[in-house]
């Protein structure tokens, strides 16, 4: 079955240090993978997009990675802030119509 | 601009009450979407549309039904409300090209008792 499967526990992380999040997928061979923040009480919020000729994207302190033969992406927060504390979910697509797919998310705790 | 706006925030139904949920957006997107998210799970597609007068079923549709008679309103109806419909529903929309990012509305929170 497809199967797209984020960390359910939370990540403990210091404020200075670099967050790794991951998004493990089966089953699936996605056109594109989506990363989005989601705050409490809030809806999701686009960060990143990655294609999957692409192996690497950034955006200021934020860093996707693709790995196709894994299937698996990394979403890296550079520099973390407690800011950052927040719930991270990725989001798959197929070629064609964008159906996107999320994952449960992990939620990140930045302490100070 | 607003985005995409949803109402009401929070909502309590008695079971087999009918209810519906508003979205509109006026970023002029061709496409929106009905996502519902309960604790521990992904956002999961119930309806979405490609246009005014286009409709069709996402993962799961049943126990809801959506019109699309503008661009800019994608209401979700309760028809019957169960238990089981109690979650966070969430209205998107996107402007439909390729690998389009999603803005999402502030959510919905409603519970079936």
């Amino acid at each position: 079955s497809q199967k797209i499967e984020q960390n359910s526990e939370a990540l403990n992380i210091q404020e200075g240090k670099t967050a790794t999040l991951t998004c493990n997928y089966t089953n699936y061979s996605p056109a594109y993978l989506q990363w989005y923040r989601q705050d409490p009480g809030r809806g999701p919020v686009f960060l990143l997009l990655i294609r999957e000729n692409e192996k690497e994207k950034r955006k200021e302190r934020l860093k996707v990675t693709f790995d196709t033969t894994l299937k698996q992406s990394l979403f890296h927060i550079t520099a973390s802030q407690p800011a950052d504390s927040a719930t991270y979910l990725c989001a798959l697509a197929t070629t064609g119509f964008q159906k996107l797919v999320f994952g449960t998310g992990t939620r990140l705790l930045v302490s100070p | 601009n607003a985005g995409v706006t949803q109402t009401p925030k929070f909502r309590i139904l008695k079971i087999g009450q009918s209810m519906t949920l508003q979205c509109t957006q006026d970023m002029n997107h061709n496409y929106m979407y009905w996502y519902r998210q309960d604790p521990g799970m992904g956002l999961k597609l119930i309806y979405y549309s490609v246009g005014a007068g286009i409709t069709d079923k996402g993962e799961v549709p049943n126990g809801y039904n959506v019109s699309r008679s503008t661009t800019e309103d994608f209401p979700l109806r309760l028809e019957l409300a169960a238990p089981s419909q109690t979650s966070v529903y969430f209205c998107a929309s996107s402007y439909g090209t390729e690998d389009e990012k999603l803005f999402f509305g502030s959510g919905t929170q409603l519970s079936v008792l």
